[in-house]
Parts: C-alpha cells; sequence; structure tokens
C-alpha cells in the first residue's frame, strides 16, 4: 500500500513535444506529491509539487494533474527541451514528509 | 554554498571493510535522511532523523547506522560491507512541518 507505480520507465520526445508521466498510489492517507528532477550525477531536486486539493498545478512550462478518486497523477511537460533530458521521479508522503515513497522513476530523452 | 554536503563523492573499498560517509547541511533543517539508490535508479530511504526520532526503514542491515553529532551532520556508518552495498547513496534534509526534502550530491560506493 506504500507503493508508488511509474510509467513509463523511459520516454524519447521531439524538441517542442509534450511529455507526459504518470504515477499511481493507493495510500489515501498521502497528502502530498512532489516531483523530482535528477540530472546524471546529481542529486534528485524539486521540480513541482501538488496537494489533494487541487487538481491541477502549472509552474512554466510544468504542470501536475491530478485525479484524487483515481488516486493518479501525472506531469506534463510542455515544449520539451533538450535540457528537460533527466530522470523523473514521482513521490507522496503523509504527515508533512512523513513515509516519504518515490516512484520507480522515468528516464526522459529530448532529441534536438 | 552548497545546501547539503556529502563526502566522499566516490568511495571505493573492498568487501568486508567498514566505511562512513559524511552529510552536512546549512539550511538550519531539523530532520535529515539517508535514501540509497541502486543500478536501475530506484530510491529507497533507509532512515529518517531528527533530534527526537529515528525512524528506520525496516529493510536496511543493522551492518547500517546513523550518527548525528548535531542537527547539520547524519554521518552514515556501514559495517562488513558486501558486494550489494555497491550504489549511490543520498543524504536529504527537509524541515518538520515542512514536506520538501533536499538532497546532496551523492556518494558512489563501489565495494569490491
Amino acid at each position: 500500500q506504500q507503493q508508488v507505480k511509474q510509467s513509463p520507465q523511459s520516454l524519447i520526445v521531439q524538441k517542442g513535444g509534450i511529455s507526459i508521466i504518470n504515477c499511481a498510489y493507493e495510500n489515501t492517507a498521502f497528502d502530498y506529491f512532489p516531483w523530482y528532477q535528477q540530472f546524471p550525477g546529481k542529486g534528485p531536486a524539486l521540480l513541482i509539487a501538488i496537494r489533494p486539493d487541487v487538481s491541477e498545478k502549472k509552474e512554466g512550462r510544468f504542470t501536475i494533474s491530478f485525479n484524487k478518486s483515481a488516486k493518479q497523477f501525472s506531469l506534463h511537460i510542455m515544449d520539451s527541451q533538450p535540457g528537460d533530458s533527466a530522470t523523473y521521479f514521482c513521490a507522496a508522503s503523509t504527515n508533512y514528509g512523513q513515509n516519504f515513497v518515490f516512484g520507480p522513476g522515468t528516464r526522459l530523452s529530448v532529441l534536438p | 554554498d552548497t545546501a547539503v554536503s556529502q563526502t566522499p563523492k566516490y568511495l571505493v573499498t573492498q568487501m568486508g571493510n567498514d566505511k562512513s560517509i559524511k552529510c552536512e547541511q546549512n539550511l538550519g533543517h531539523d530532520t535529515m535522511y539517508w535514501y540509497k539508490q541502486d543500478s536501475k535508479k530506484f530510491l529507497k530511504i533507509m532512515f529518517s532523523y531528527n533530534n527526537k526520532e529515528l525512524i528506520i526503514n525496516e529493510t536496511v542491515p543493522n551492518r547500517f547506522s546513523p550518527k548525528s553529532p548535531d542537527k547539520a551532520h547524519l554521518n552514515l556508518h556501514i559495517n562488513s560491507l558486501e558486494l550489494g552495498d555497491s550504489a549511490v547513496y543520498f543524504c536529504a534534509s527537509s524541515q518538520s512541518g515542512a514536506d520538501t526534502q533536499y538532497f546532496g550530491p551523492g556518494t558512489r560506493l563501489t565495494v569490491l
């Protein structure tokens, strides 16, 4: 029940295209859903996050869509750029960072 | 100014040795974590620790032990290293009551 599922495992997108990564969870106690971005040789860094009281959050080219009833959330990267090539992790937590669980990650490659 | 720093960045050692990885954060956070990232990029929490409580992931062997000399430091000690311990280890920190975790750059441990 603590697991967060993520798909696809890898994704190749042309420059300017839309990248979509999906995640699903089971534990209804989760109340915070962040996305982390990790470049090779670096630690993960927070990209964008959402709470269940809203269905969508947008920051620049990055949007999280959240479906509470389906227990799913997704990351959309608009106008994808080669600099977006990285591994993306969805995550979920309860109680202000307790029970923090990462999805298995999606390796995104944006072709020039 | 590095917010979360780890040393060393690379650690190569023989099976059976004991080693330590150091972590320091200058963010004033009161909670620190250790994660293990395996060769498939899967991130798994090992410990979370603040000045009140150490939470251990039950799957972590007792050869691994966190030690915190003060709020800004959480070191990871590993005894009797095994081949399967080879991975990248990340330290992270957060402020209790907040959700965002800030990650260090990682330490790549290779056990020969």
